[in-house]
């Protein structure tokens, strides 16, 4: 069965203060892997996507990285604007369209 | 382009009653998922259809169906509702099996 463990589950930041969340997963065979951003009452918005292990995607203060067993989303320098809950998700082979996700990181950066 | 349009945007039924959520896809994506998302469970898939075809279906039992319609929007049903099917329900598209946009989901409340 597939899984997708993300930690921490909340975390408080100082603006400035640059930090990484984690995605850990197991999946039976890797199509890709998928970072989100959901602010409250709204749905989950497009970041990047990771194919192969090694890789890396970076979009203005954030940088997803990707290997065989872990996916890092770094924040550089956070900004207040950058408080949201950050979601993972596997897209399994053979599996049309499903994505399984974690539980999300739930970040809050402080002025 | 438009986004992934989700209507209605709030919902209120009792339980037992039954309900019908809408979904307009981004033009030319033909691959529409469901999810519901709640605070204990996170985000789980229930259901995804292609050129007007299921092709695969989560964990959830028979009270919730879905379908899709020639020009790719698709409709969900959820009957006999409870109130654990209090929830935030998203759906999301994408034009081949590959990233998926999501809409602004509609919030179900069972009373």
């Amino acid at each position: 069965e597939d899984q997708v463990t993300q930690s921490p589950e909340a975390l408080r930041l100082q603006e400035g203060e640059s930090s990484s969340l984690n995605c850990s997963y197991t999946v039976s065979g890797l199509r890709g892997l998928f970072w989100y951003r959901q602010d409250p009452g709204k749905g989950p918005e497009f970041l990047f996507t990771l194919y192969s292990a090694g890789e890396e995607k970076e979009k203005e203060r954030l940088k997803a990285t990707l290997t065989k067993k872990e996916s890092f989303l770094h924040i550089t320098a956070p900004k207040p604007e950058d408080s949201a809950t950050y979601l993972c998700a596997v897209h399994p082979n053979n599996a049309g369209n499903m994505l399984t996700f974690g539980g999300g990181t739930r970040l809050m950066v402080k002025p | 382009k438009a986004g992934v349009t989700q209507t209605p945007r709030y919902l209120i039924k009792t339980r037992g009653q039954q309900v019908t959520l809408s979904c307009s896809p981004i033009s030319g994506h033909r691959s529409v998922s469901w999810y519901q998302q709640t605070p204990g469970q996170g985000l789980q898939f229930l259901f995804e259809y292609f050129s007007e075809t299921q092709r695969n279906k989560g964990n959830f039992p028979g009270r919730f169906s879905g379908r899709q319609f020639s020009n790719s929007r698709s409709e969900m049903n959820v009957s006999t509702l409870e109130l654990g099917d209090s929830a935030l329900y998203l759906c999301a598209s994408s034009s081949k099996a590959d990233t998926q946009y999501f809409g602004p989901g509609t919030r179900l409340t069972v009373l």
